[in-house]
């Protein structure tokens, strides 16, 4: 079957460390992004790749990083720099930019404590 | 605020038409989307539009996109309680293709 999968689903994390959230997807997809989720807000940027060994930053790259160095995997890095790592964590991938559709992962919940 | 904005939440008696609304700002634009999400799960594409349509029908979907308010609007007709969840609108705009959300509407259908 043809999809995007995320793992963990639920992640804990002591304060001040670092944690990678894992995206695989076999739909042969070009671009691949991670958004960030919190309460009562949209879906915000975090980075995106439109291909592999490149990426860019979105939105609130700050205290995040992000590898492409295979064409399935894009995995993101929540560094102890990120003040506020709470969130649900989204990762897509679509064709090549123009392409009209995103797909999504089932999302990895991390929480903090 | 947020560059899409939609309205917070809606409630409906099943059976009943639901309307959800969204404004863009990005009149460059070229595809506009409508996202469900169910509790702790991903996002799942409904439908999607073209900047130089107007409407599109999609079984129970109908999608309103007047360009010139720079609104879009989702239709769900016969409205069922499996429709209740988050609804999302997101515009694709820029060199990056970089897909804008809103906030989510979310919709609650009563029975």
């Amino acid at each position: 079957d043809g999809g995007i999968t995320q793992s963990p689903k639920y992640l804990f994390r002591k304060e001040g460390q670092n944690v990678t959230l894992s995206c695989e997807q076999n739909l042969n997809h070009d671009a691949m992004y991670w958004y960030r989720q919190d309460p009562g807000q949209g879906l915000r940027l975090i980075y995106y790749s439109q291909i592999v060994n490149d990426f860019q930053k979105g939105d609130i790259a700050e205290g995040y990083s992000v590898s492409r160095e295979k064409k399935e995997s894009f995995p993101l890095t929540v560094t102890s720099a990120q003040k506020n790592p709470t969130a649900f964590y989204l990762c897509a991938s679509s064709w090549a930019p123009g392409n009209t559709e995103a797909f999504f992962g089932q999302g990895t919940r991390l929480t903090v404590v | 605020g947020e560059d899409v904005e939609q309205s917070l939440f809606l409630s409906v008696r099943e059976g009943d038409s639901s309307v959800i609304n969204c404004t863009y700002t990005d009149s460059s634009s070229t595809y506009l989307y409508w996202y469900k999400q169910e509790p702790g799960a991903g996002l799942q594409l409904l439908t999607y539009i073209f900047s130089n349509m107007d409407m599109k029908q999609d079984q129970r979907l109908t999608v309103l996109l007047n360009k010139k308010d720079k609104h879009l609007s989702l239709r769900i007709a016969d409205t069922q309680t499996g429709d209740s969840a988050i609804y999302f609108c997101a515009e694709k705009r820029g060199k990056g293709n970089k897909l804008v959300f809103g906030a989510g509407t979310i919709l609650r259908v009563k029975s």
